[in-house]
């Protein structure tokens, strides 16, 4: 049971450059979400999913897509990378969204930096 | 307006001591939960514990206990006994009902170091 992965690691990217953050987790959850941290600051939901084929935006969604083909797998796309969007990036997920208790698991994070 | 306010950017604690971690927030939503996440050096946010805000009793998890008064909107971390492991970036953050989203809402962190 590994939870929830993210890959890759640490990502560097030109200014315009497109590319796929992956998150998978493997307790068949139902939520997942996509949050960015920026220093200084707590973390930040970009995009969310209460199911396969269900996706909404967060509060700061611009220059991302989100898709949920399968349960396991939420890939966050930058469509073209800005400065701006350096942060580090966390998958969370939980089993269900009702109610206020559901713990969301996060995994360990990719680091992105966009020159 | 803020939702979640972390006032201590940075703590030190004597190892074996116990420290408090200060969290407030805003909501005008009656159903909510609060969470504290541990973020040490190597990045990771760790789940230590859940306090729903109809529960009576103050939430404990190990070394862990959350003084919540409901009163004061207050969800204070308490670390018991703390260890050199303890050292990390404590986040408090919050869940209301009424999002749709579902999403939790962070503080801006404690840093949090154990001196020897």
């Amino acid at each position: 049971n590994a939870g929830v992965t993210q890959t890759p690691k640490f990502q560097v990217l030109k200014t315009g450059q497109s590319m796929t953050l992956q998150c998978a987790q493997d307790m068949n959850h139902e939520y997942m979400s996509w949050y960015r941290q920026d220093p200084g600051m707590g973390l930040r939901l970009i995009h969310y999913s209460v199911g396969a084929g269900i996706t909404d935006q967060g509060e700061v969604p611009n220059g991302y897509n989100v898709s949920r083909s399968t349960t396991e797998d939420f890939p966050l796309r930058l469509l073209s990378a800005a400065p701006s969007q350096t942060s580090v990036y966390f998958c969370a997920s939980s089993s269900s969204w009702r109610g206020t208790q559901e713990t969301q698991y996060f995994g360990p994070g990719t680091r992105l930096l966009v020159l | 307006a803020q939702k979640i306010t972390q006032t201590q950017p940075g703590m030190f604690v004597q190892e074996k001591e116990a420290v408090t971690l200060d969290c407030t927030y805003d909501t005008s939503d009656q159903s909510y939960g609060l969470f504290w996440y541990k973020q040490p050096s190597s990045g990771e946010m760790i789940f230590l514990i859940y306090q729903g805000s109809y529960d009576e009793q103050n939430a404990t998890e190990g070394r862990y206990s959350l003084n919540f008064q409901k009163a004061r909107k207050s969800a204070n971390l308490v670390i018991s006994a703390s260890q050199l492991g303890d050292s990390a970036m404590y986040f408090c953050a919050m869940r209301e009902v009424w999002d749709s989203s579902y999403k939790l809402i962070f503080g801006s962190g404690t840093r949090l170091l154990v001196r020897p």
